[in-house]
């Protein structure tokens, strides 16, 4: 069973209105968790980094936040525009050798 | 600053042919890290090298190895291709630590 699950597998929004992806994960100890947003046939981009003692991080329209407690992430995309059509993986590391674990991604859609 | 560099981007090779992927970090980084995505498994972890030396390795046949030279550049071979080594394969670099890793464009790996 992967220690990083997200949801949804799939989504299809309308440009404009906000969306939020969600990742639950197992990996213990944990260290850190990222999210990675992938465009088609690009490799994935760093968008957040999150350690134990953070819950919420921004990085423009992207909001991440973190529940240590009950190990979910979760990835806001405010006012989504067609360039936030990708995949967006979790990545979640383990402190020993920093060990990293990857969620199968959400793949999202923006329509005009 | 340049970024991770993988050649080649595209490559065709024929069942039992082997083949050798490259990989330039970003200037400084020294632990290179190898990754397969493919639409059914996602992203797995191959191997990760720092200062030269293989630090972790993945769940992979011995078919897969990789090296790293003096200067951080890394170097991916899959020996014996199977049509189901076919695949996006991505090198990534970092400081080490908590800090993010960063992408390369990553290799797409046809086997036929």
């Amino acid at each position: 069973k992967n220690q990083v699950e997200q949801s949804p597998q799939s989504l299809i929004i309308l440009e404009g209105k906000n969306c939020t992806l969600q990742c639950n994960y197992t990996v213990s100890p944990f260290s850190n968790l990222r999210w990675y947003k992938q465009d088609t046939g690009r490799g994935p981009v760093s968008l957040t980094i999150m350690t134990f003692s953070e819950n919420t991080k921004s990085n423009g329209r992207y909001t991440a936040t973190l529940d240590a407690d009950t190990k979910q992430s979760s990835l806001h995309i405010t006012a989504s525009q067609l360039s936030d059509s990708a995949s967006y993986i979790c990545v979640v590391s383990a402190q020993k050798n920093n060990d990293m674990r990857f969620g199968a991604g959400t793949r999202l859609t923006v329509k005009p | 600053k340049a970024g991770v560099t993988q050649t080649p981007r595209y490559l065709i090779k024929t069942r039992g042919q082997q083949v050798t992927l490259s990989c330039s970090p970003i200037s400084g980084h020294r632990s290179v890290s190898w990754y397969q995505q493919t639409p059914g498994q996602g992203l797995q972890f191959l191997f990760e090298y720092f200062s030269e030396t293989q630090r972790n390795k993945g769940n992979f046949p011995g078919r897969f190895s990789g090296r790293q030279f003096s200067n951080s550049r890394s170097e991916m071979n899959v020996s014996t291709l199977e049509l189901g080594d076919s695949a996006l394969y991505l090198c990534a670099s970092t400081t080490g630590g908590t800090s993010g890793y960063t992408f390369g464009s990553g290799t797409r790996l046809t086997v036929v």
